[in-house]
């Protein structure tokens, strides 16, 4: 299908991990990214990859790609309640971007 | 820091009413987009422009037109309004050349 694919939610506590996975259909996108919506806010762009890189660490953040299944993840180490958000994957096609459905994570206490 | 203001963060608003959603970004960036965001289906294109007077239609441009008469501003504009419509409706900007999106804080439009 044309989707980028995402689960809707995900629930975990405060100091674990949280994994957000992302299936997306073009295989010629260059980039990979994800970006993250706050409560009543716009979204930002939290972290990227290049479509030839495996992984990518920055802080808490490690996003994984697996080309040959089309999978992204975004994992955040010691999850904090700041972390409370909708997070959205993203490639481009052809300078347009298609955006996955959305997970909205939610850090509990 | 790059700036997207979207002019109204609520708006509430009656069937067949005409509706002005109103843009502006302050870092002469040539691209501007608006969305629309819905539950479980993310962000969809309605329509963008590359340049003062062009634009393009995105992925659900039906029910919708733009404008772009200045560099900065991206004027969304519902002829009339259906409740159907009911949304967050987010703008976005880039320089041409890069990939990453800015975007606005959004306005949550009601059409009752």
């Amino acid at each position: 299908g044309e989707d980028v694919e995402q689960s809707l939610f995900l629930s975990v506590r405060e100091g674990d991990s949280s994994v957000i996975n992302c299936t997306y259909t073009d295989s010629s996108s260059t980039y990979l990214y994800w970006y993250k919506q706050e409560p009543g806010a716009g979204l930002q762009l939290l972290t990227y990859i290049f479509s030839n890189m495996d992984m990518k660490q920055d802080q808490r953040l490690t996003v994984l790609l697996n080309k040959k299944d089309k999978h992204l993840s975004l994992r955040i180490a010691d999850t904090q309640t700041g972390d409370s958000a909708i997070y959205f994957c993203a490639e481009v096609r052809t300078y347009k971007y298609i955006f996955g459905t959305g997970t909205r994570l939610k850090v509990l206490a | 820091d790059v700036k997207v203001t979207q002019s109204s963060r609520y708006l509430v608003k009656r069937t067949g009413e005409k509706v002005f959603l109103e843009c502006v970004q302050d870092m002469d960036h040539e691209n501007m987009f608006w969305y629309r965001q819905d539950p479980g289906l993310g962000l969809r294109l309605i329509y963008f422009s590359y340049d003062v007077k062009m634009k393009e239609k995105g992925d659900i441009p039906e029910g919708y037109s733009v404008s772009r008469e200045k560099k900065e501003r991206f004027s969304l504009i519902l002829e009339s309004a259906s409740t159907n419509q009911t949304s967050m409706y987010l703008c976005a900007s880039r320089p041409t050349g890069e990939e990453k999106l800015f975007f606005g804080s959004g306005t949550q439009l009601s059409v009752l």
